[in-house]
């Protein structure tokens, strides 16, 4: 089973400011097609999660430019341009190349 | 739009039985792979299983497999998941969610497992 590590686990941001969430994989998530299956999740509070990031950097449909991905094999990046107020949650990775998929233990982002 | 809807969560003794259901519209449900994902309360994600969208391919988790079971219902666009044996560890949001990416989840059902 693949272990995915986050950190940092909890977040506290002004709006206006940037935030990074890191992500490690403890095996590489490149696909033989040469995609890399990382995806990245935001559970709003009392909401389900809705996805933000697939295959490492592709914003979903909806997703605001301020959010990015980034990252290569196993090490892996969201940040948040400027944090809005609408953003706090809990952030989770999730690979995607092997089953069980398997996440990220999650990173709660608060309004400072 | 895309809608899931999960339904069938419910408090159970320890050893009981649940059938989930999620229903599908707003998108090819018959040619789409489907996952189920559970939260226990106040905890992160926990993947739990996946069916092809022919019904073909089941995988689980370790620590559902042999207890749970996955099937679909194209002609209804409705995935199940057949959950006995339950144990109090079992006790959480259960979600199923969209394809290889997980693009579309549901609201949840909860699922109690208590004495």
């Amino acid at each position: 089973e693949i272990v995915m590590t986050q950190t940092p686990l909890s977040l506290s941001v002004t709006v206006g400011q940037p935030a990074s969430i890191s992500c490690k994989s403890s095996q590489s998530l490149l696909h033989s097609d040469g995609k890399t299956s990382l995806f990245w999740y935001l559970q709003k509070p009392g909401q389900s999660p809705q996805l933000l990031i697939y295959k490492v950097s592709s914003r979903f449909s909806g997703v605001p430019d301020r959010f990015s991905g980034s990252g290569s094999g196993t090490d892996f990046t969201l940040k948040i341009s400027r944090v809005e107020a609408e953003d706090v949650g809990v952030y989770y990775c999730m690979q995607g190349i092997h089953l069980p998929h398997t996440f990220g233990q999650g990173t709660k982002l608060e309004i400072k | 739009q895309v809608q899931l809807v999960e339904s069938g969560g419910g408090v159970v003794q320890p050893g009981g039985s649940l059938r989930l259901s999620c229903a599908a519209s707003g998108f090819t449900f018959s040619t789409s792979g489907m996952h189920w994902v559970r939260q226990a309360p106040g905890k992160g994600l926990e993947w739990v299983a996946f069916i092809s969208y022919d019904g073909s391919n089941k995988y689980y988790a370790d620590s559902v497999k042999g207890r749970f079971t996955l099937s679909r219902d194209n002609s209804k666009n409705t995935l199940y998941l057949q959950m006995n044996s339950l144990r109090t560890e079992d006790t959480a949001v259960y979600y199923c969610a969209t394809g290889g990416w997980l693009d579309y989840w549901g609201q949840g059902t909860l699922v109690t497992i208590s004495s």
